[in-house]
């Protein structure tokens, strides 16, 4: 069990550049969570996948967000024409399928600044 | 919908203390409850959770929880703060109404400073 890892820890761009993330979940792990704090807040739901289906994603994920978990292991979110109030730290969640309640464990999220 | 209220964004204790931070939620079905611990520039690790059962719950480091439905309440306790206790403290609830996610919702957490 090596735990979530997530990359880049940070990012710094300028408006109106595209950004990609991408996390690699713990192994076997089904499910996959993203979120997003801003500051002083507490994480926020996005996007939702059990092994490679994207079976639920929040109204905070505009039309520039995108999300991927192509052969149900690691994923990529990705933000497009980036926004000033897109800054927040991007967290990725993972647990295992099975049972009906498992703790989501979290990466150290990718902190995103935009210029 | 569910959602979760974190009474006082700070708390300040001394250290050897007791530790007594408050969560209420609010959720239409049975709720499944956590408390996370946050450090500067980390992610969230799981302190304890209650999904069914014994209704008081200990965690990690110390800590614990009760459950208390007619309050609708799952407050964090510790009997000691230690210094190495201050952070920021999330609670968060999830429930299922069909299908596989168990997102989670949360509050707006209470940051822990501990004194010496």
């Amino acid at each position: 069990d090596t735990g979530v890892s997530q990359d880049p820890r940070h990012k710094i761009t300028k408006r109106g550049q595209n950004v990609t993330f991408r996390c690699d979940p713990i192994s076997e792990h089904n499910r996959l969570y993203w979120y997003r704090q801003t500051l002083g807040q507490g994480p926020e739901f996005l996007t939702y996948f059990q092994n490679e289906a994207q079976l639920e994603k929040s109204r905070l994920l505009s039309d520039r967000f995108s999300a991927e978990r192509p052969k149900g292991s690691f994923s990529t979110l990705e933000i497009q024409r980036t926004e000033q109030g897109d800054s927040a730290m991007y967290l990725c969640a993972s647990s295992p399928g099975q049972g009906a309640v498992q703790p989501q464990h979290f990466g150290d999220g990718t902190r995103l600044s935009i210029l | 919908a569910q959602s979760v209220t974190q009474l006082g964004s700070h708390v300040s204790v001394s250290e050897g203390a007791l530790v007594l931070l408050r969560c209420n939620y609010s959720s239409s079905v049975p709720p499944y409850l956590f408390w996370y611990v946050q450090y500067p520039n980390q992610g969230l690790q799981l302190l304890l959770k209650y999904t069914t059962g014994a209704t008081l719950v200990k965690g990690i480091n110390g800590f614990e929880a009760e459950f208390k439905k007619s309050e609708t309440s799952f407050h964090l306790t510790k009997p000691s703060a230690h210094m190495s206790d201050a952070a920021e403290y999330f609670c968060a609830v999830s429930e299922n109404s069909g299908g596989s996610n168990y997102k989670l919702t949360f509050g707006k957490g209470t940051l822990l400073t501990v004194n010496p």
